[in-house]
């Protein structure tokens, strides 16, 4: 079965670092997604991504945010200089198409120290 | 602000049983309807999706939306340990496609 897969699994980063979180989307889908859950607590939208542009964001979504696809397979999210309260797990997500129920990944635990 | 209300149990049914799960939203605009399961430690699992009014099974999921109600559950019969998880229910953000998430029952199927 296709999957989405997210590199590192886990990252430590010093507060006030940049961190590149990686995802390579199932390779027929053509939206995208980063989602975070904080430990404890629900799942929260960041933003989406289609034809090359962000398509939607949410408030938590903020200057400190990048995403990119630099090439044909790969999904960034760029955080330019982490805070304590970034520590959380970041799931990418894909989908075939809007109205579809998305595919996650295993998902990036970051922890900022 | 919009939310997406489930009850975070646990819910405990033993083995065989039918596991009912429920959730409210906010947001009448709403369009598409999710339910993922999630182990503890690991990702959201898409299980139903549902878009109209009305019941859809899928094996021993039944999923039930009410738009009306703001209304949609999930109902799993012959519960098996295995789906012992969190159930999180998804909406909709606004007419986009962004997911809200409810925080998820937790449901426990003893043997």
């Amino acid at each position: 079965e296709p999957e989405v897969t997210q590199t590192p699994s886990h990252q430590v980063t010093q507060m006030g670092q940049e961190v590149i979180l990686r995802c390579v989307p199932i390779s027929n889908h053509l939206y995208f997604y980063w989602y975070r859950q904080i430990l404890g607590q629900k799942v929260e939208f960041l933003v989406s991504f289609y034809n090359n542009e962000i398509s939607e964001k949410s408030e938590i979504f903020d200057d400190q945010f990048s995403v990119e696809r630099p090439d044909g397979s790969n999904f960034t999210l760029k955080i330019r200089s982490t805070k304590l309260e970034d520590s959380a797990m970041y799931f990418c997500a894909s989908s075939e198409a809007q109205i579809y129920g998305y595919t996650f990944g295993s998902g990036t635990r970051l922890t900022v120290v | 602000q919009k939310e997406v209300e489930q009850n975070s149990g646990p819910l405990s049914v033993p083995e065989g049983a039918i596991a009912s799960l429920n959730c409210t939203y906010s947001d009448r605009v709403s369009q598409s309807f999710f339910w993922y399961r999630q182990y503890s430690g690991k990702s959201p699992e898409l299980i139903m999706s549902i878009y109209s009014n009305g019941d859809k099974e899928d094996g021993r999921f039944t999923a039930q939306l009410n738009k009306a109600s703001q209304y949609v559950s999930l109902l799993i019969r012959d519960s098996q340990p295995s789906d012992s998880a969190t159930y999180l229910c998804a909406v909709t953000l606004d007419s986009g496609y962004a997911l809200n998430f409810g925080k998820g029952t937790s449901l426990l199927v003893t043997p």
